[in-house]
């Protein structure tokens, strides 16, 4: 069955550090990939998206990459900030629409 | 910024009722998405719309559920026969195109009782 896994479900990481998140799915061939930012009782909010014959986006402080074969994107944020510190979910997505998001990565930087 | 916007944003609902949650998409996306989140889980899709059908739904998706453009603005949610298992936040999203970023709604939270 199709599954989507995130590094881990909480990263801590230094004010003005790199924050790199994973996300890796098994049994999907997905046309494009999004990362979202969530915040607690909020609607995800659209961070990047990434489509399968690309390797790596830029948007400002953030950097997406996407590797079919491996069948993993790296999300990283640079100089990172605390008001970086939510929940960052991938999701992958087939070109009817259908979706599945991982179960999230909260990160928490400190000052 | 252009916004998706849920009503109600809480829904208390008796087990057994229906309940039909609202959304109206950005006025130029073509394409619309249920999700729901149930209390400390993941965001699960239910059912994705475009050119006044279903493109594409979910397991979680069954007769249970319907939805429905029944205007040019808006897009809802309808779940008959509710059930205790139903209580979470549901949201509504839309997009401009196919593969391109979705805005989401700040969602229903749906309890039922």
């Amino acid at each position: 069955s199709q599954k989507i896994e995130q590094n881990s479900e909480a990263l801590n990481i230094q004010e003005g550090k790199t924050a790199t998140l994973t996300c890796n799915y098994t049994n999907y061939s997905p046309a494009y990939l999004q990362w979202y930012r969530q915040d607690p009782g909020r609607g995800p909010v659209f961070l990047l998206l990434i489509r399968e014959n690309e390797k790596e986006k830029r948007k400002e402080r953030l950097k997406v990459t996407f590797d079919t074969t491996l069948k993993q994107s790296l999300f990283h944020i640079t100089a990172s900030q605390p008001a970086d510190s939510a929940t960052y979910l991938c999701a992958l997505h087939t070109n009817a629409g259908k979706s599945t998001f991982g179960d999230g990565t909260t990160l928490t930087v400190k000052p | 910024e252009p916004e998706v916007t849920q009503t109600p944003s809480h829904q208390v609902t008796q087990m057994g009722q229906e309940v039909i949650l609202r959304c109206v998409p950005i006025s130029n996306h073509l394409y619309f998405y249920w999700y729901r989140q149930i209390l400390g889980q993941k965001v699960e899709f239910l059912v994705s719309f475009y050119n006044n059908e279903i493109s594409e739904k979910s397991e979680i998706f069954d007769d249970q559920f319907s939805v429905e453009r029944p205007d040019g603005s808006n897009f809802t949610l309808k779940i008959r026969s509710t059930k205790l298992e139903d209580s979470a936040m549901y949201f509504c999203a839309s997009s401009a195109m196919q593969g391109s970023g979705y805005t989401f709604g700040s969602g229903t939270r749906l309890t039922v009782v």
